[in-house]
This record gives C-alpha cells, sequence and structure tokens, in this order.
C-alpha cells in the first residue's frame, strides 16, 4: 500500500538533546513538508522540500533542521535551540507543480521535559 | 501576510442535523480550495476539495461552496453522524506554489 509513514509515534527526550524524526514515502511525491501542530491550533509549516537536494525554510524554521538526500525520506531534526519542542509533529507530501492535495502521515508526538 | 480565517472553532450539532463551516481567504490569486478531516491523534485527510473555476462540488454528505468576489468557501455537512465529530480544516493555495495556507480548524461535536 503507498503512503507516509512516521516513527515512532510517540517520543520522548531530555530537554537539551536533539531528536529526529523519520518520515518516509512511497508515493513517488516530489514535494514533502513538514508541520508542527500545538493542542488546539492549526498547522504551521517548518520546512519543504520541492525536490532532492533542495529544502526551504517554512514559518517556523528556527531551532529545527531537515535533509533530502532521497525522494522517500524527508527526517526531520528539532535541534536543543528549539524554544518548546513538545508538540505534535506531522509530515505530508504532494505533487508538485500545481497546488494539490497534500498526503499526511500518522504524526509524531514529541515530549521533551 | 496571506490569511485563512475559519469559524466558528467550535461547532455542536444535533445527530441528523447539518452542520456549515466558514473560512475567507486574504489572497485573491489562491485558486485551490482543500478541507482536511483530523481525527484526535492522527494526521489530517483531505475529504473535500474544490478549485477557483468551479463554484460547488458535492461528494455524499459533503459539499464546498466558493464565492470568489467575496473571498469566502465554506463546508457543508449534511445528516450528521457520530463519526462526523472531528476537527475539521481550510486552507488555500495557489497554482504555482507548494505551499498551502491552513485555517485554524473547527472542533466539530455531533450531540447524539
Amino acid at each position: 500500500d503507498g503512503g507516509i509513514t512516521q516513527s515512532p509515534k510517540y517520543l520522548f527526550r531530555k530537554e537539551g538533546q536533539n531528536v529526529t524524526l523519520s518520515c518516509e514515502q512511497n508515493l513517488n511525491h516530489d514535494a514533502m513538508y513538514w508541520y508542527r501542530q500545538d493542542p488546539g491550533q492549526g498547522l504551521r509549516l517548518i520546512y519543504y522540500s520541492q525536490i532532492v537536494n533542495d529544502f526551504q525554510k517554512g514559518d517556523i524554521a528556527e531551532g529545527y533542521s531537515v535533509s533530502r538526500e532521497k525522494k522517500e525520506s524527508f527526517p526531520l531534526t528539532v535541534t536543543s535551540a528549539q524554544k518548546n519542542p513538545t508538540a505534535f509533529y506531522l509530515c505530508a507530501s504532494s505533487i508538485p507543480g500545481l497546488a494539490g492535495e497534500q498526503y499526511f502521515g500518522p504524526g509524531t508526538r514529541l515530549t521533551v521535559t | 501576510g496571506e490569511n485563512v480565517e475559519q469559524h466558528p472553532s467550535t461547532l455542536s450539532v444535533q445527530e441528523g442535523d447539518s452542520a456549515v463551516i466558514k473560512c475567507t481567504y486574504s489572497d485573491s490569486a489562491s485558486n485551490y480550495f482543500p478541507w482536511y478531516k483530523q481525527e484526535l491523534g492522527k494526521g489530517p485527510q483531505l475529504i473535500i476539495d474544490i478549485r477557483s473555476n468551479v463554484g460547488e462540488k458535492k461528494d455524499q454528505r459533503i459539499a464546498v461552496t466558493l464565492n470568489k468576489t467575496a473571498k469566502h468557501f465554506s463546508l457543508h455537512i449534511t445528516e450528521t453522524q457520530p463519526e462526523d465529530s472531528a476537527v475539521y480544516f481550510c486552507a488555500a493555495g495557489l497554482g504555482s506554489n507548494y505551499q498551502l495556507i491552513w485555517g485554524a480548524g473547527t472542533k466539530l461535536i455531533i450531540k447524539p
């Protein structure tokens, strides 16, 4: 089955540690996205990538980093510089060229204490 | 900058009644308007979308209407059922841009 996988579903880290969230897709989509969602709020764009080896900052990129070495994978690193990292993180992908449907993964809930 | 406002933030309706959620966008160049449903602890899932060359689109119990002049679009759910309870998000996109601008979400509660 085609889709987007995110792992793990729950992640716990101590303050000051970097943590990397995984996102893999087998939809053959060129574009991928990372969003942050806080309780009761909408989606805020962290980073997006239109093609392999290229990515752009979104609205809230500070304290985060990404890489796009393979079409299928778009990992997100939450660094110790992110002041409030506890949140629900969503990865998505889409067919580029025309604004269209974004397919979402199941999300990773990160808790930093 | 670009903005999408979504109302209401919470909507409670009796099972079987209709529900309407409204969104207003700021960028008149927007030409793609999807609606997503998010169940608790899951990723959003597209339920219906509309492009700017169409005024209305229906899919069984759900429909979306678009008023380009007023720059607003609405989601209509008829004959609501308990499984319709979720958070609904609207978004607006440009044809040449990869990004979607998201509304803040509406929590829909279906009362039995």
